[in-house]
């Protein structure tokens, strides 16, 4: 079946304890990215990448690092994380930027 | 002004009425995504599209790229259709690959 998993889907955490979201899509998708989602902000795109080894900043990148050493796998790491990144995390893919999207099924995560 | 746009912030109808959610963005654009996000939070996407029109079952999607404008039509809606709809455009600059999403539109059909 044609999915993208995201890991885990629910994560609370402490101020400052590095943690690594895990993105795997199994459609050989050229475009993955990473989005989080407030209210009243809507969704937001953090980091996105076009292939393998090349990934670039969306809107509010401050605080995350990703990484794409693999086509199908686009990890979301967060060095130091702080009680503002408490959100709803969402990964996407699609075979080309400018194609229909493949969304995960969330990451709620919460920083104490 | 926030790129784009959505309008109506939360819509309620009876089923079987048609449903009308609207998106205006400010800038050029390459494409425009419609999505769903159902009350469980997970994603999907309805449409994506450059110019013209799309339907899939009961839904239709247009876009006018000359007004910055496009509609997601819902014909003879249905309690399962109530979700939060979203808009999200990708810009037309070459390299910039960023998709800028509108607030969502948050719709509930009553039985």
């Amino acid at each position: 079946e044609a999915q993208v998993t995201q890991n885990p889907r629910y994560l609370i955490t402490v101020t400052g304890k590095k943690l690594t979201v895990t993105c795997s899509q199994n459609m050989n998708h050229e475009y993955m990215s990473w989005y989080r989602q407030d209210p009243g902000l809507g969704l937001r795109q953090i980091y996105y990448s076009m292939n393998v080894e090349v990934t670039d900043k969306g809107d509010v990148p401050e605080g995350y690092k990703v990484s794409r050493k693999e086509k199908r796998n686009f990890p979301l790491i967060l060095e130091s994380p702080s009680p503002n990144q408490t959100s709803l995390y969402f990964c996407a893919s699609s075979l080309l930027h400018d194609t229909e999207a493949f969304f995960g099924q969330g990451t709620r995560l919460t920083v104490v | 002004k926030n790129e784009v746009e959505q309008s109506p912030q939360n819509l309620t109808a009876q089923e079987g009425e048609f449903i009308t959610i609207n998106c205006s963005y400010s800038v050029g654009i390459s494409a425009l995504h419609w999505l769903q996000q159902h009350p469980g939070g997970g994603i999907v996407s309805l449409f994506m599209l450059s110019s013209g029109k799309k339907k899939h079952g009961r839904l239709i999607a247009t876009i006018n790229i000359q007004e910055k404008h496009s509609s997601l039509h819902i014909t003879a809606s249905h309690p399962r259709d109530s979700a939060v709809y979203i808009c999200a455009v990708k810009g037309a600059n070459f390299g910039n690959e960023k998709l800028t999403f509108g607030t969502g539109t948050r719709l509930t059909i009553i039985p």
